[in-house]
């Protein structure tokens, strides 16, 4: 069975603060993972994927494979990045998601 | 270049009503996803399917609801003789041949059953 488990519902942090987002996983394949983001009344978006190894609007995530988890980084929070954030995993079905971390950034 | 198109963005229907959520796929995508997202709850996989194919239905529960992605228009998720438990919101998700876990997504439509 594939699971994502992203263990806050809420995380609040200050402006420059660092930010982790903490997601693991349960797959016994190898999983694609995908962090994807929903800023207040936009549509859920792409963020960044691990196969990709990039950093995208300041945010990295590794896929640990020891301990199933595909944490979100960033080292200087911005009021911008306050938002919704998921978690998902592909595996052998389409996109799983966790129950999802709001970001609330403060200045 | 639109992105996915869900309409419509809110529908409410009584009790025994049927619901009809359309979804239009990014222009050139083939696959196509439903999702239901509960109050308090992540996003829950539903369907997944190709034009004029259901691929993956393990989501869906199996009275009342139903799918399909004709090979003309847009994907229609049906659910019939709604009942309260049934109100979430429900999101389409795109994505292009071979790229499945590349999912553009549509803004929902939120179904409120009364």
């Amino acid at each position: 069975a594939q699971r994502v488990t992203q263990p806050e519902k809420l995380l609040s942090v200050f402006k420059g603060a660092p930010v982790e987002l903490k997601c693991n996983y349960s797959y016994s394949g190898s999983p694609e993972l995908f962090w994807y983001v929903q800023y207040s009344r936009q549509r859920l978006q792409l963020l960044l994927r691990h196969i990709s190894r990039e950093s995208i609007k300041g945010f990295t995530a590794d896929l640990n494979k020891g301990e199933t988890s595909f944490h979100l980084k960033k080292p200087f929070a911005q009021e911008e990045d306050s938002a919704m954030y998921y978690c998902a995993l592909r595996g052998n079905t389409p996109l799983v998601f966790g129950k999802g971390t709001r970001l609330s950034v403060i200045a | 270049n639109a992105g996915v198109m869900q309409n419509p963005r809110h529908l409410v229907r009584r009790r025994g009503q049927e619901a009809r959520l359309r979804c239009s796929p990014v222009k050139g995508h083939s696959h196509v996803y439903w999702y239901r997202q509960l109050p308090e709850e992540g996003l829950k996989f539903m369907v997944y399917l190709q034009k004029e194919n259901i691929i993956d239905e393990s989501g869906m529960p199996k009275e009342r609801f139903s799918a399909e992605f004709p090979k003309e228009g847009p994907s229609i998720l049906r659910i019939q003789q709604v009942v309260r438990g049934d109100s979430a919101a429900y999101f389409c998700a795109s994505s292009p041949p071979g790229q499945a876990g590349l999912a553009f997504f549509g803004q929902g439509t939120r179904l409120t059953v009364v």
